[in-house]
């Protein structure tokens, strides 16, 4: 079984400015991460996701992630954010061999104020 | 359609009734899975179906919870003898292939239901 911790329950962020959600996992298994987006009245996006190869995964919108094995964590990133970006964010995993069998965080929610 | 759809969009059941929550896919979709989100809280797995066939029903809370798709695309989500606790939105997502993590899911905008 696996479980996954979002650290901040919600990040207030000035428009232009870094932001940077924190996502830590815990796993006795090879995991697949992800990361969604949920904005209002919507359904989850993908924004991007890690499968295997390079630690540093890019997404759609701007965003990009480091996965860390040795500190199970997957924080997402995106250098200058827009108002655009205010909503919830998911971190999700899923073990290798439940594809879409996903366990998500509680989801941190992303205020951009100009 | 151009994306998942689910219906209604609002349901409102006094505790005690059954309810059916209506899933449909994106068409040719093989895979489907249903999800329930608690107000605050990320969401957690109910079932999976490939096709017709359920595959993964781990999720499902109790024994009032229960999920069809008899032909393989739409899907209905059923509650018989609602309570408070099953207030939550309820997500479909689907996806074209059976499985494989180069797969992406596509989840609908959920059924938002309170139980009174």
């Amino acid at each position: 079984a696996q479980s996954v911790t979002q650290l901040d329950s919600q990040v207030p962020v000035f428009e232009e400015a870094p932001v940077e959600l924190r996502c830590n996992y815990s796993s006795s298994v090879s995991v697949y991460l992800f990361w969604y987006v949920q904005y209002p009245n919507q359904g989850l996006q993908l924004l991007l996701k890690y499968l295997s190869g390079s630690t540093l995964v890019k997404g759609i919108n701007g965003f990009e992630a480091e996965f860390n094995k040795s500190q199970t964590s997957f924080h997402l990133r995106k250098p200058s954010v827009h108002i655009s970006d205010t909503a919830e964010y998911f971190c999700a995993v899923s073990d290798r061999g439940s594809w879409g069998k996903l366990q998500f965080g509680a989801g941190t929610q992303v205020v951009v104020t100009p | 359609g151009a994306g998942v759809s689910q219906s209604p969009r609002y349901k409102v059941a006094k505790r005690g009734q059954d309810v059916a929550l209506r899933c449909d896919p994106i068409s040719g979709h093989v895979s489907l899975f249903w999800y329930q989100q608690a107000l605050g809280q990320g969401p957690e797995f109910l079932t999976y179906f490939q096709n017709e066939a359920q595959l993964d029903k781990s999720g499902l809370p109790s024994d009032r919870f229960f999920a069809e798709r008899p032909e393989g695309s739409v899907s209905t989500l059923k509650i018989q003898r609602t309570q408070q606790e099953d207030s939550a939105v309820y997500l479909c997502a689907s996806s074209l292939a059976g499985a494989g993590a180069n797969e992406k899911l596509f989840f609908g905008s959920g059924t938002q239901l309170s139980v009174l």
